[in-house]
């Protein structure tokens, strides 16, 4: 089954220091990767996402995330949290088969970050 | 949350009425999604439509229909069916159904059912 995880239901850091948001993921293909970022009562925005290539990819806000196939894991980063960083972020996962027309998003539970100043 | 509209932002409807969620985007945007957010849960997928005149149930599809006569509409109806109705509702879009495009939401619509 397809599947991805957040580990941590809850994140807390201090400004200023450096934050990684977990995610693992579970598929039988190659996966395609996101990570969406909401603020409350909002939509899910776009982030970042891996589907080739350089395993450390870089998205908005200073966020970066790095795929590591050996241990199926796609944690976000930033190196200096900002207060304003605080919001419930979701990693997704997308199969990429060959010859699927199966291209439907996995998306974990949540996790919620807090940033205090 | 450009380009994908859902109205209202807020509804209230009494248990046993059906009742629609709007959902409308201006992107050109083959692939609609409805996805329903409870606390602690993550997004699940309710129905999506890869295009017009098409589309799929997905996870948790019992209780809730869709149209998509148009491309830039997709609205869901709740329907009385639904045993637990109240929720966030998230209505997204993209490009294409396959591939590596990125899924773009809606504000969302809050209904609650009393």
């Amino acid at each position: 089954a397809q599947s991805v995880a957040q580990p941590e239901d809850q994140v807390n850091v201090a400004e200023g220091n450096p934050l990684t948001v977990k995610c693992t993921y579970s598929v039988s293909g190659n996966p395609y990767l996101f990570w969406y970022v909401q603020y409350p009562n909002r939509g899910l925005q776009f982030l970042l996402k891996y589907i080739t290539g350089d395993n450390l990819v870089k998205g908005s806000y200073g966020f970066e995330a790095e795929f590591n196939k050996s241990q199926t894991s796609f944690h976000l980063k930033k190196p200096s949290a900002l207060v304003s960083d605080s919001a419930l972020y979701f990693c997704a996962v997308r199969i990429k088969d060959r010859g699927s027309t199966l291209g439907r998003l996995y998306f974990g539970r949540g996790t919620q970050l807090t940033v205090w100043p | 949350d450009g380009g994908i509209t859902q109205s209202p932002k807020y509804l209230f409807r009494k248990e046993g009425q059906n009742v629609t969620l709007s959902c409308e985007q201006n992107l050109n945007h083959d692939a609609m999604y409805w996805y329903r957010q409870d606390p602690g849960q993550g997004l699940r997928l309710i129905y999506y439509s890869q295009i017009v005149n098409d589309f799929q149930k997905g996870d948790i599809a019992e209780g809730y229909s869709v149209s998509r006569e148009k491309k830039e509409s997709f609205p869901l109806t709740v329907t009385s069916a639904q045993k637990n109705p109240t929720a966030f509702y998230l209505c997204a879009s993209s490009i294409a159904w396959t591939g590596e495009r990125e899924q773009y939401f809606g504000p969302g619509t809050r209904l609650t059912v009393t």
